[in-house]
């Protein structure tokens, strides 16, 4: 089962911020949380990860709180390519696999 | 660098038939994991490989499903005896061999079962 949770859906205006909440509260202490998007009808979408530090990269930044059980994925001027799923995902430490949930259904308007 | 390469994009088989989806995975990738997405469901993972070993089969039905990662050549997923029910899209994605690299995602094979 995913070991997180996620708002079922999100709406943004193109040019603000997206910030997209993401519960994990069961996460341990070595498992990362990475962030994927499904656009519709294509391949997951490898968005960014993290440990415990706040990571950025020219897609995305990643705020995780200082307990870890939670975190925030930022899309800094969403745009309406940017309408997608967004998974969030705590990577199996044991195992190594993705477990997907059920995402966020994030909708960009003009 | 080419990404995860999956082909067919799309195929159609009739009832009791076989379908075999196949995976290159990307340059330097040893790790391949299957996934599969049902019309308006999220991904579930089916199986994890790397060459010439199956790690994690845990998410494969017990019956009909099988994949491979030889030593040499792409992984295959393979379905037997086709039913409606497999309808769907197959996703495979690779990894490097260090535990924790990246997990990359191919564009995914449609099947339709008639």
């Amino acid at each position: 089962d995913a070991k997180t949770t996620q708002p079922t859906s999100m709406d943004c205006a193109e040019g603000r911020a997206a910030n997209l909440p993401c519960n994990h509260s069961t996460i341990s202490g070595n498992e990362y949380v990475y962030w994927y998007r499904q656009i519709h009808s294509q391949g997951p979408q490898y968005i960014i990860h993290g440990l415990k530090n706040n990571e950025t990269n020219e897609m995305a930044s990643l705020i995780i709180t200082e307990d870890r059980k939670s975190s925030t994925l930022i899309l800094p001027h969403a745009t309406l390519r940017d309408t997608a799923v967004y998974y969030c995902i705590v990577r199996d430490s044991n195992t190594d696999k993705l477990i997907f949930g059920t995402g966020t259904r994030l909708q960009v308007f003009p | 660098n080419a990404g995860v390469m999956q082909n067919p994009r799309h195929l159609v088989r009739r009832r009791g038939q076989e379908a075999r989806l196949r995976c290159s995975p990307m340059k330097g990738h040893s790790h391949v994991y299957w996934y599969r997405q049902l019309p308006e469901e999220g991904l579930k993972f089916m199986v994890y490989l790397q060459k010439e070993n199956i790690i994690d089969e845990s998410g494969m039905p017990k019956e009909r499903f099988s994949a491979e990662f030889p030593k040499e050549g792409p992984s295959i997923l393979r379905i037997q005896q086709v039913v409606r029910g497999d309808s769907a899209a197959y996703f495979c994605a690779s990894s490097p061999s260090v535990l924790r690299n990246t997990i990359y995602f191919g564009e995914g094979s449609w099947l339709t079962v008639v």
